[in-house]
C-alpha cells in the first residue's frame, strides 16, 4: 500500500515530557514536511528536509527537533521547550523540491494535559 | 513574504448549488495547488495548477498567474463537498529550495 503512514493518530501526553510523531513514506520522495495546524487555522511549515541528513527550519521550528536518517523517515520530536504543543500534525512529502505537487499523511493529533 | 489570502472565510450552500472560492497572492509563484480538507483533517489535493484551467469532475479550477489569482469552481455540491478549502503557492526561498505558503481556507458546508 502506498503512501504516508503517520503515526500515532492520536496521542495524549502530560506537560513537560517529550513526544515523536512518526512519518514513513514509500512514495522515494525526496523532500518531506512537518506542519502544524491550530483549531480553524492554516497550515504553518515546522521543519523541512530536502535530501538525506539535511534538514531545515521553517516559519515555527522553536521547541521542535527532526532527523532525515533515511530517506523514508522523517521524525518530529515535540519537546518540552515547545509552550503550546496541543495541535494537527500533518507530514507532507514531494518528489522534487521545487515545483513537485505536495502529497499529505493523515495527521497526528496530539493533546497534552 | 508572499500572503495568500482565500475567500471567502465561509460559505453555506444547500446541496447542489454552485460555489466559487478565491485566493489571491501577493507575489509571483512557481505553481498552486488546491486541497480539501475533510472532517478528520485528511487534506487531499485537488489541483496542481500553476497556470491554465482543469477540470475534474464536478470541480475546475483556473489560475491567472499573471493578475496572482485562482478560483476553485463547485458544481452542483454534494454534502461530501463539506470541509476545509485550501489553497497553497510555491515561491522561491533561496539557496535551490521552495517552499509553500497556505492560505487560512475557506469553510464550505453543504446542507441537504
Amino acid at each position: 500500500d502506498g503512501g504516508i503512514t503517520q503515526s500515532p493518530k492520536y496521542l495524549f501526553r502530560k506537560e513537560g515530557q517529550n513526544v515523536t510523531l512518526s512519518c514513513e513514506q514509500n512514495l522515494n520522495h525526496d523532500a518531506m514536511y512537518w506542519y502544524r495546524q491550530d483549531p480553524g487555522q492554516g497550515l504553518r511549515l515546522i521543519y523541512y528536509s530536502q535530501i538525506v541528513n539535511d534538514f531545515q527550519k521553517g516559519d515555527i521550528a522553536e521547541g521542535y527537533s527532526v532527523s532525515r536518517e533515511k530517506k523514508e523517515s522523517f521524525p518530529l520530536t515535540v519537546t518540552s521547550a515547545q509552550k503550546n504543543p496541543t495541535a494537527f500534525y500533518l507530514c507532507a512529502t514531494r518528489d522534487r523540491t521545487n515545483t513537485g505537487e505536495l502529497f499529505f499523511g493523515e495527521g497526528s493529533r496530539l493533546t497534552v494535559l | 513574504g508572499i500572503q495568500v489570502e482565500q475567500s471567502p472565510p465561509d460559505l453555506i450552500l444547500q446541496e447542489g448549488a454552485n460555489s466559487t472560492l478565491r485566493c489571491n497572492f501577493s507575489d509571483s509563484v512557481n505553481n498552486l495547488q488546491w486541497f480539501h480538507q475533510n472532517p478528520w483533517g485528511q487534506l487531499i489535493n485537488l489541483f496542481y495548477i500553476p497556470s491554465g484551467t482543469k477540470q475534474n469532475g464536478r470541480l475546475s479550477a483556473t489560475t491567472v498567474a499573471t493578475e496572482r489569482y485562482s478560483l476553485l469552481y463547485i458544481s452542483s455540491s454534494q454534502t461530501t463537498d463539506s470541509g476545509v478549502y485550501f489553497c497553497a503557492v510555491d515561491t522561491y526561498s533561496g539557496a535551490g529550495s521552495y517552499q509553500l505558503t497556505f492560505g487560512k481556507g475557506t469553510k464550505l458546508s453543504v446542507i441537504p
